[in-house]
């Protein structure tokens, strides 16, 4: 069953701008995590924040989580035309590595020169 | 090179043959798992295996099966194959004991079914 919703679908930028996307999911979660897809192509790993952290950072990538809302956001700052790619927020929750994650649909940027 | 494979990455098959798509790591992860994707719909889990010989249904198990005798190979089968399985297919892992949880996906294998 879909867990995380990405908010907005599409997304369009000029390089150097900032890009946000939404994740809002309705469970309880041990974790959320990123994930980037260039096209037709397997997903990447980004980042994982764990239910007890309200904010990570990695490079260029900034995670927050809201467990009271329910939701997490992706920041990607000064992006570059190599970020355009789907994004799909995941959740995770289960408290043992052997649970399985959900992923919402994605949100697709698309970041012009 | 720590990596998931998939092949075939593309397959055209008809209606009703048996086809199987393999997958296999080299991270010795106890964790895998087949997801397919659609536009609109996302990743959709399709079954997953905790360990060798342990496997259980995802969301959308119907038409498929899988196995997992080796620790590094879980292959998806389709025993009769329908147009609605037409699909983008990818394979997964993680480890467990590293306790990092973060799934390693295939490149994905992109069938019509027709």
């Amino acid at each position: 069953s879909q867990q995380g919703e990405e908010d907005p679908q599409a997304l369009s930028i000029q390089e150097g701008e900032n890009a946000t996307m939404n994740c809002s999911y309705k469970t309880s979660i041990n974790n959320l995590q990123w994930y980037r897809q260039n096209s037709g192509r397997g997903l990447v790993h980004l980042i994982l924040i764990r239910s007890n952290e309200r904010e990570k950072h990695s490079g260029r990538l900034r995670v927050t989580l809201d467990t009271s809302k329910k939701s997490s956001s992706l920041l990607i700052t000064a992006s570059r035309a190599a970020d355009t790619a789907s994004y799909f927020c995941a959740t995770d929750g289960g408290n043992s590595g052997y649970s399985t994650l959900t992923f919402g649909k994605g949100t697709m940027l698309l970041v012009s020169p | 090179e720590a990596q998931v494979t998939q092949n075939p990455r593309y397959l055209i098959t008809v209606t009703g043959k048996k086809l199987t798509v393999t997958c296999s790591q080299n991270m010795n992860h106890e964790y895998m798992s087949w997801y397919r994707q659609d536009p609109g719909l996302g990743l959709r889990q399709i079954y997953y295996s905790m360990n060798v010989e342990v496997t259980d249904k995802g969301d959308v198990p119907e038409g498929y099966k899988v196995s997992r005798k080796e620790k590094r190979n879980f292959p998806l089968i389709l025993e009769s194959p329908s147009p609605n399985q037409t699909s983008l297919y990818f394979c997964a892992s993680k480890g467990i004991r590293t306790r990092h949880y973060e799934q390693y996906f295939g490149p994905g294998t992109r069938l019509t079914v027709t």
